[in-house]
């Protein structure tokens, strides 16, 4: 049970390059998140989908796209990137209780995260 | 809205010591807490958490956390610092919602010091 893993763990671009960061999870969840976590601004939550074939902005979402390609799998996309972007970025899954309108957001289970880097 | 604040950016401790990190939460309807821990170059992993159960939640590596509705408060606690706890710690809420709309709210973070 590997749990959340995400490739690459590290990588380095130039600006304008675009690069694709991968996260599947093992552990049947419909919930998956980007976030991404700068020194003093703790995460900040980037895209996220609440069920597989849905996704919804979070906090940041200019200069990101995300695919929800099924539901282990929730890849984040950097077109065109930016100094501005360098970050670590982290993936993360869930369930979710309840239902309606009552639903509650349950335990997040975190990968090891990607560190880029812009110039 | 829900939120989460965190008070104190950085705590320092001395090995041995009491480790309160404080944490209060904005939430509508009773809500899910939690708090993770962060060590160097990794990613987060849970502490503990509240789901409405006891009010007095135990954790991993001996934390411990306390809800206090009245107070809006979720504070965590270890009796003895130990070297090992140096991390930084993270709390958060999920509040009740469509499913659309339910997301865990991070605090900023704690980083725990230990002083040998």
């Amino acid at each position: 049970n590997a749990g959340v893993t995400q490739t690459p763990k590290f990588q380095v671009l130039k600006t304008g390059q675009s690069m694709t960061l991968q996260c599947a999870q093992d552990m049947n969840h419909n919930s998956m998140y980007w976030y991404r976590q700068d020194p003093g601004m703790g995460l900040r939550l980037i895209y996220y989908s609440a069920s597989e074939g849905t996704t919804d902005k979070g906090e940041v979402p200019n200069g990101y796209n995300v695919s929800r390609l099924n539901k282990r799998e929730f890849s984040l996309r950097l077109e065109s990137a930016a100094p501005s972007q360098t970050s670590v970025y982290f993936c993360a899954s869930s369930v979710q209780r309840g239902g309606g309108r009552r639903i509650r957001t349950d335990t997040q289970y975190f990968g090891p995260g990607t560190r880029l880097t812009v110039l | 809205a829900q939120s989460v604040t965190q008070l104190g950016s950085h705590v320092s401790v001395s090995e041995g010591a009491l480790v309160l990190l404080r944490c209060n939460y904005s939430s509508s309807v009773p809500p899910y807490l939690f708090w993770y821990v962060q060590y160097p170059n990794q990613g987060l992993q849970l502490l503990l958490k509240y789901t409405s159960a006891a009010t007095l939640v135990k954790g991993i590596n001996g934390f411990e956390a306390e809800f206090k509705k009245s107070e809006t408060s979720f504070h965590l606690t270890k009796p003895s610092a130990h070297m090992s706890d140096a991390a930084e710690y993270f709390c958060a809420v999920s509040d009740q919602g469509y499913s659309s709309a339910s997301k865990i709210i991070f605090g900023s973070g704690t980083r725990l010091s230990i002083r040998p």
